[in-house]
């Protein structure tokens, strides 16, 4: 079964505006990773957060992660209509492989 | 670097057929995987590889098959297509078997099975 589930599925906003998308897991990690989907096209790695961490920062992307609520979200600031795309969780755990929610699909009006 | 490419980008078969779907990386990474992504659903993870001569099966394996005789491919075999592989099938790779790595997917296959 998924492990991450993002929330919400969808999210439409105006550009200039942030954006947060949230994600939950099931079982313990070690890290949670965030990735991109442009429409039609292959998953790009945005950025990766470690059990031990609670914020990590990548440009205008702002991650945390609360592994008391496994919990992680993804926060991008100043929206542009570029930044339209599914934007999926994947989390690791101690074996090798990494499992993915279902996505959020995020819409920027320009 | 191509990084991670797959062929063919399109394919239509016909229940019943076979094929082999491509994927090649030159990054030199030990760990490989398939994924299928269909709507609503996500990516799943069909099968991996941890090295050259290692595979094993994820969460949706059946009716798939994977071999790794080299580090640079990784080939997933339909051994009999169903409609129910009707699909968008990503060959993903990175560096480390562990997951504390950033993983490279290729652009994807879309298949049909009618």
């Amino acid at each position: 079964s998924q492990q991450g589930e993002e929330d919400p599925q969808a999210l439409s906003i105006q550009e200039g505006e942030n954006a947060t998308m949230n994600c939950s897991y099931k079982t313990s990690i070690n890290n949670l990773q965030w990735y991109r989907q442009n429409s039609g096209r292959g998953l790009v790695h945005l950025i990766l957060i470690r059990s031990n961490e609670r914020e990590k920062h990548s440009g205008r992307l702002r991650v945390t992660l609360d592994t008391s609520k496994k919990s992680s979200s993804l926060l991008i600031t100043a929206s542009r209509a570029a930044d339209t795309a599914s934007y999926f969780c994947a989390s690791g755990g101690s074996n090798y492989k990494l499992t993915f929610g279902k996505g959020t699909l995020l819409t920027v009006n320009p | 670097n191509a990084g991670v490419t797959q062929t063919p980008k399109f394919q239509v078969l016909k229940t019943g057929q076979s094929m082999t779907l491509q994927c090649a990386q030159d990054m030199n990474h030990e760990y490989m995987s398939w994924y299928r992504q269909d709507p609503g659903m996500g990516l799943r993870l069909i099968h991996y590889s941890v090295g050259a001569g290692i595979t094993d099966q994820g969460e949706v394996p059946n009716g798939y098959n994977v071999s790794r005789s080299t580090t640079e491919d990784f080939p997933l075999r339909l051994l009999s297509a169903a409609p129910s592989q009707t699909s968008v099938y990503f060959c993903a790779s990175r560096t480390h078997r562990g997951t504390l790595d950033e993983q490279y997917f290729g652009p994807g296959t879309r298949l049909t099975v009618t």
